[in-house]
């Protein structure tokens, strides 16, 4: 079993759609990032967590430290959304596990 | 530059040879990571730099697999005896002291023929 846990691993939304991704992690953590991987490999930091609720734009994310769960909300989704978006789970000695990412599509 | 340099971008190679990937952080982010992806799959973490020492490198698969970051800048992944398992994409991330912020770059695709 991954210690860190992702769904769904692909989801395709019509253009507008409210999307969730979820994370689900075993290890004690010190913190939890969101990270977007754009086709080519770029990867670019979206949140870095460790408790309660971070927005920025149309980009909200959330983690639960009790239920060891944390999600991330797109509201209004657009095409350009599109890509791989991966958490990662770091440990108090800065190692980060990741997730196996969740490829997201959205259509126009 | 701006951002986390990671060179060469592309990498083919043959089996058994020896290949340096070379990373260039953020002017003044101490804290420095390998991260090595395979086709599909998140990313896998190697190794982390705090300055100029190794603080954690327990994820470097075996020995062929070598990093140093001598003057707490640029750092260079070392792959001896090449093997076709190796083929991925190693990716570079820095970070500022006390943040915890990762800043990527864009990785260095190695093909092991």
């Amino acid at each position: 079993k991954n210690e860190v846990e992702q769904s769904p691993q692909n989801l395709t939304a019509q253009e507008g759609e409210f999307i969730t991704i979820n994370c689900s992690y075993s290890v004690g953590i010190s913190a939890l990032h969101w990270l977007q991987q754009h086709p080519g490999g770029g990867i670019v930091s979206l949140f870095m967590l460790s408790s309660g609720k971070k927005k920025h734009g149309r980009l909200i994310a959330t983690i639960n430290i009790q239920e060891k769960h944390s999600s991330l909300h797109i509201t209004a989704s657009h095409p350009r959304d599109s890509a791989v978006y991966i958490c990662a789970a770091r440990d108090s000695g800065s190692r980060l596990t990741f997730g196996e990412g969740t490829q997201l599509t959205v259509n126009p | 530059g701006a951002g986390v340099s990671q060179t060469p971008s592309n990498k083919v190679t043959e089996k058994g040879k020896y290949v340096e990937l070379r990373c260039d952080p953020i002017s003044g982010h101490t804290a420095l990571y390998w991260y090595r992806q395979s086709l599909g799959q998140g990313p896998e973490f190697l190794i982390y730099f705090q300055g100029t020492g190794a603080a954690d490198d327990s994820g470097l698969p075996n020995d062929r697999f070598f990093a140093v970051r001598p003057e707490g800048s640029v750092s260079t992944l070392k792959i001896q005896r090449t093997e076709r398992g190796d083929s991925a994409v190693y990716l570079c991330a820095s970070s500022p002291i006390g943040t915890g912020e990762l800043f990527f770059g864009e990785g260095s695709r190695l093909t092991v023929l």
